[in-house]
């Protein structure tokens, strides 16, 4: 079945510092999510990518789908530390009608050194 | 609007019990999934609910089941609990047309659940 894989598990960042987390897919998806959580908090949803090479920014954090869909990355610049805690991409759990059922991977968690 | 609400918060069970969690949706979506987070394991899918009809579910034992209300409240039952139960169980709430995808999973605040 598909998975979702990410990259790097643990990614320790000083302050004003850029870094990326990667997301694979092994097959090709018609979406990707991109979902934060907070140490002790839920995951908040950050953005979806639908087309195929699409980059979305929000901020200090740009967002891409790779041309052939399957893979996908977080770019943050300047980190801060309101940027602690763990980033998850996520991907449709099905073919049909899978539209609530996400693949989660198993998430970056970013920690901020001031 | 309210956000996605679960209860309770917190729960302590001893093996062998068993546990309903709630979920209240947020007003006019209609799916409500459910989602286990473990450290080892990560956020697995457990099922999701659409107007009353469970549409998909995860890898989980039948020990793991649910229902969904005609208010779009949902529950998951878990019975004859086991120590690999012990977990954060969230609820996420979307919008969702029948038949058509949806967006963004609005995510509860979960229920930690402990099995002693």
């Amino acid at each position: 079945g598909q998975q979702v894989m990410q990259i790097p598990q643990y990614q320790h960042v000083q302050e004003g510092e850029d870094f990326t987390t990667y997301c694979n897919s092994s097959t090709t998806l018609s979406n990707i999510q991109w979902y934060k959580q907070r140490p002790g908090g839920h995951p908040v949803f950050l953005i979806q990518l639908v087309k195929s090479g699409e980059v979305k920014k929000q901020k200090r954090l740009t967002f891409q789908f790779g041309e052939a869909k399957k893979n996908s990355s977080l770019h943050i610049t300047a980190t801060q530390t309101t940027d602690v805690g763990t980033y998850f991409c996520a991907g449709p759990g099905g073919v049909t009608d899978s539209w609530g059922k996400l693949q989660f991977g198993a998430g970056t968690q970013v920690v901020v050194t001031p | 609007k309210a956000g996605v609400t679960q209860t309770p918060r917190y729960l302590i069970k001893t093996r062998g019990q068993q546990v309903t969690l709630s979920c209240s949706p947020i007003s006019g979506h209609r799916s409500v999934s459910w989602y286990q987070q473990t450290p080892g394991q990560g956020l697995q899918f457990l099922f999701e609910y659409f107007s009353e009809t469970q549409r998909n579910k995860g890898n989980f034992p039948g020990r793991f089941s649910g229902r969904q209300f005609s208010n779009s409240r949902s529950e998951m039952n878990v019975s004859t609990l086991e120590l690999g139960d012990s977990a954060l169980y969230l609820c996420a709430s979307s919008f969702r047309l029948a038949g058509g995808p949806h967006n963004e999973q609005f995510f509860g605040p979960g229920t930690r659940l402990t099995v002693l």
